[in-house]
C-alpha cells in the first residue's frame, strides 16, 4: 500500500498570498495517477488535479500541481477568499487506492 | 448536467446490514467507472471500493473486504453499496464518486452529496 503523506497540516494564509501545499509517497509514484482535491466544510470534494499536473474542467489557472517519484506539490498562485478549504492527494496507480491525510488551508 | 445521488443511509446496530444506493444522470452511466469514498465525522477521505464498467472488475479496500459488496445495474444508471456485519468504525458519510482513467485505476472527478451511516447501539 502507497501511504501518502501531507504536510503541512495546516498553512494560515492571507488572500493574495501564495499556497504551496507538499504530498509525499512512501514509494514512488507514476505522475500519471497523482490528483488533488478540495474540500469545503460541508461539501463532497472536488477534482481539482489529476495526471500530478492536469487541471479539471473549470479549474482556473491559479492551481496548478507538480512533481514526480514520490514528491508532489499543489500550489495556488493567488489565494481567493473561496480557496480556504480542506487540500487533499490521492494515487490511483495501484489497489488499494489511497488519500493523504489532507491540508487545511485556513485564512491568517 | 452530472448528477450523484446517494441515498439509504441511517442509523443501524453494530452487526447490522444496510445497502446504499446512488442514482446516476447526465453522463453515459455504463461508460465509466463507479466507487464509494467514505469519510468518518473529522477525519479524511478513504476508498472503499471500485467496480468498472461492466462489472469485470471489482476492488475493495482491506478494511471492508468481506463485509462489503459493490455492485451495479447499467440498465438502472445505478450502483450499490451491501454493508454486512456493520462496526462502529464503519460510521461515516459514503460518497459515490464515477472514476475517470484505465481500468481499476481511477481517480474521482464528479462526487454525490454523501449519505451518512451511523452504526450505535
Amino acid at each position: 500500500e502507497i501511504v501518502l503523506t501531507q504536510s503541512p497540516g495546516t498553512l494560515s494564509l492571507s488572500p493574495g498570498e501564495r499556497a504551496t501545499l507538499s504530498c509525499r509517497a512512501s514509494q514512488s509514484v507514476s505522475s500519471t495517477y497523482l490528483a488533488w482535491y478540495q474540500q469545503k466544510p460541508g461539501q463532497a470534494p472536488s477534482l481539482l488535479i489529476y495526471g500530478a499536473s492536469s487541471r479539471a474542467t473549470g479549474i482556473p489557472d491559479r492551481f496548478s500541481g507538480s512533481g514526480s517519484g514520490t514528491d508532489f506539490t499543489l500550489t495556488i498562485s493567488r489565494l481567493e477568499p473561496e480557496d480556504f478549504a480542506v487540500y487533499y492527494c490521492q494515487h490511483y496507480g495501484s489497489s488499494p487506492l489511497t488519500f493523504g491525510g489532507g491540508t487545511k488551508v485556513e485564512i491568517k | 448536467e452530472v448528477q450523484l445521488v446517494e441515498s439509504g443511509g441511517g442509523l443501524v446496530k453494530p452487526g447490522g446490514s444496510l445497502r446504499l444506493s446512488c442514482a446516476a444522470s447526465g453522463f453515459i452511466f455504463s461508460n465509466s467507472g463507479m466507487n464509494w469514498v467514505r469519510q468518518a465525522p473529522g477525519k479524511g477521505l478513504e476508498w472503499v471500493s471500485s467496480i468498472s464498467s461492466g462489472s469485470s472488475y471489482i476492488s475493495y479496500a482491506d478494511s471492508v473486504k468481506g463485509r462489503f459488496t459493490i455492485s451495479r445495474d447499467n440498465t438502472k444508471n445505478s450502483l450499490w453499496l451491501q454493508m454486512n456485519s456493520l462496526r462502529a468504525e464503519d460510521t461515516a458519510v459514503y460518497y459515490c464518486a464515477r472514476g475517470s482513467g484505465s481500468y481499476g485505476n481511477y481517480y474521482f472527478d464528479c462526487w454525490g452529496q454523501g449519505t451518512l451511516v451511523t452504526v450505535s447501539s
